[in-house]
């Protein structure tokens, strides 16, 4: 079956400009995670929904960024007033049932360059 | 203050002999451990997991080995294949231990190059 899907595969913005980053998870999936991976690190977690509600969104590095999920399903991911320091894979991972030992899913990620 | 690390970003390995990737990790409340492997431009991919109760899992040619005193893990692969070149990812998690439920922290990655 498909996989996590996420659009675009490549943003490039300019510094100052709003960027929209969607992620598809794999159907059925309830719980949704976002993880951000800069160049030579591993992926970091930003935000954690279970349906359509944010339990956790402690590793948003500030109100510039904000996440939804309106429907359970698809998630955007939302910057406001890009900042060179936030040029990133963006990882989108999903899984079945939340906090179970559940294998996340990855999708193959966004990635965004601001100039 | 990195929980998960891995200290070696690279590692190369010689078609048919092991490769053996190590990680560390210092907060006490992980109690699930993942290896996950990554092509480029791909996201990383599951490849075998370990509970704290346990010391060893075997897969195939994977097998995880978990040393909670030392708080050190450790991913054997036998024998390796050019195939397996990727980044391999540590990562932890603990229930309980924060609101994100399967939360995962990883590592910085090592680059494995097996050569034929």
């Amino acid at each position: 079956g498909a996989g996590v899907s996420q659009t675009p595969s490549n943003k490039v913005t300019e510094k100052g400009k709003y960027v929209e980053l969607r992620c598809d998870p794999i159907s059925g999936h309830t719980a949704l995670y976002w993880y951000r991976q800069s160049l030579g690190q591993g992926p970091e977690f930003l935000i954690y929904f279970q349906g359509t509600g944010a339990a956790d969104d402690s590793g948003l590095p500030n109100d510039r960024f904000f996440a939804v999920r309106p429907e359970g399903s698809v998630s955007t991911l939302k910057i406001q007033r890009t900042e060179r320091g936030d040029s990133a894979v963006y990882l989108c991972a999903s899984s079945l049932i939340p906090g179970l030992r559940e294998t996340q899913y990855f999708g193959p990620g966004t990635r965004l360059l601001v100039l | 203050d990195q929980q998960v690390k891995q200290n070696s970003p690279s590692l190369s390995v010689q078609e048919g002999r092991i490769s053996i990737l190590n990680c560390d990790y210092t907060n006490s409340m992980f109690d699930y451990f993942l290896w996950y492997k990554k092509y480029p431009a791909e996201g990383p991919t599951f490849l075998i997991s370990i509970s704290s109760i346990k010391d060893k899992n075997e897969d195939g040619r994977f097998t995880v080995f978990l040393n909670k005193s030392a708080k050190h893990l450790s991913l054997h692969i036998v024998p390796s294949q050019p195939g397996d070149s990727a980044v391999y990812f540590c990562a932890a998690s603990a229930v309980g231990y924060h609101n994100a439920g399967n939360m995962l922290t990883f590592g910085g990655g090592t680059r494995l190059m097996v050569k034929p």
